[in-house]
């Protein structure tokens, strides 16, 4: 059960795109279409994102999007907003009806 | 609209019990399975513990097997985690998360706002 290995910060001028990769293994990513991200501002709960990979919730902006190949998902946020400054992170079943998550990500808007 | 309100944290001395409990509302409690995540300060998020619908399936991670005790109570739309052993990395702000599940798709979409266990002497 280690965690998924996410960069710990990103950084993107407004207006402009980044995107956030998570790194798993075979027995996580690479093995299930379960990964989700979430979105985390200080001192909040997190804020499902996306899920199955690629699916955003009803309300999420569509400036948000997901993809995965291989033992890699990954997060990519265009149109970058002041709001959207916060930590990211993703999730991934592991098997065994148990679930790991990534170390998180800093993004900043500069 | 999804609440989820935990309570009993606090503090505790290492070695000692303390049990989580979690108040569900918004939602049918007893079609949803449920997970307690936590967030060491300043730290990331770590799946603690995860139990079906009807409680006939429950999950550990392996920092907290053999520890910890996940349970619901239907009647009571109530989540509990009860904590024994504690140690000094139990620390955290440990989350009640509803996850959303079925036969080929299962996610976390809606979290508590956390109860903080602090473990020391």
């Amino acid at each position: 059960q280690s965690a998924l290995t996410q960069p710990a910060s990103v950084s993107g001028s407004p207006g402009q795109s980044t995107t956030i990769s998570c790194t798993g293994t075979s027995s996580d990513v690479g093995s299930y279409s379960l990964v989700s991200w979430y979105q985390q501002h200080p001192g909040k709960a997190p804020k499902l994102m996306i899920y199955e990979g690629s699916k955003r919730p009803s309300g999420v902006s569509n400036r948000f999007s997901g993809s995965k190949s291989g033992n890699t998902a990954s997060l990519t946020i265009s149109g970058l907003q002041a709001e959207d400054e916060a930590d990211y992170y993703c999730c991934s079943y592991a098997g065994s009806s148990t679930w790991v998550f990534g170390g998180g990500t800093k993004l900043t808007v500069l | 609209e999804v609440q989820l309100v935990e309570s009993g944290g606090g503090l505790v001395q290492p070695g000692r019990s303390l049990r989580l409990s979690c108040a569900a509302s918004g939602f049918t409690f007893d079609d949803y399975a449920m997970y307690w995540v936590r967030q060491a300060p300043g730290k990331g998020l770590e799946w603690v513990s995860g139990i079906s619908w009807n409680s006939g399936s429950i999950d550990y991670a392996d920092s907290v097997k053999g520890r910890f005790t996940i349970s619901r109570d239907n009647a009571k739309n109530s989540l509990y985690l009860r904590m024994n052993s504690l140690r000094a990395e139990d620390t955290a702000l440990y989350y009640c998360a509803k996850a959303d599940c079925s036969l080929t798709s299962c996610y976390i979409d809606y979290w508590g706002q956390g109860t903080l266990v602090t473990v020391s002497s």
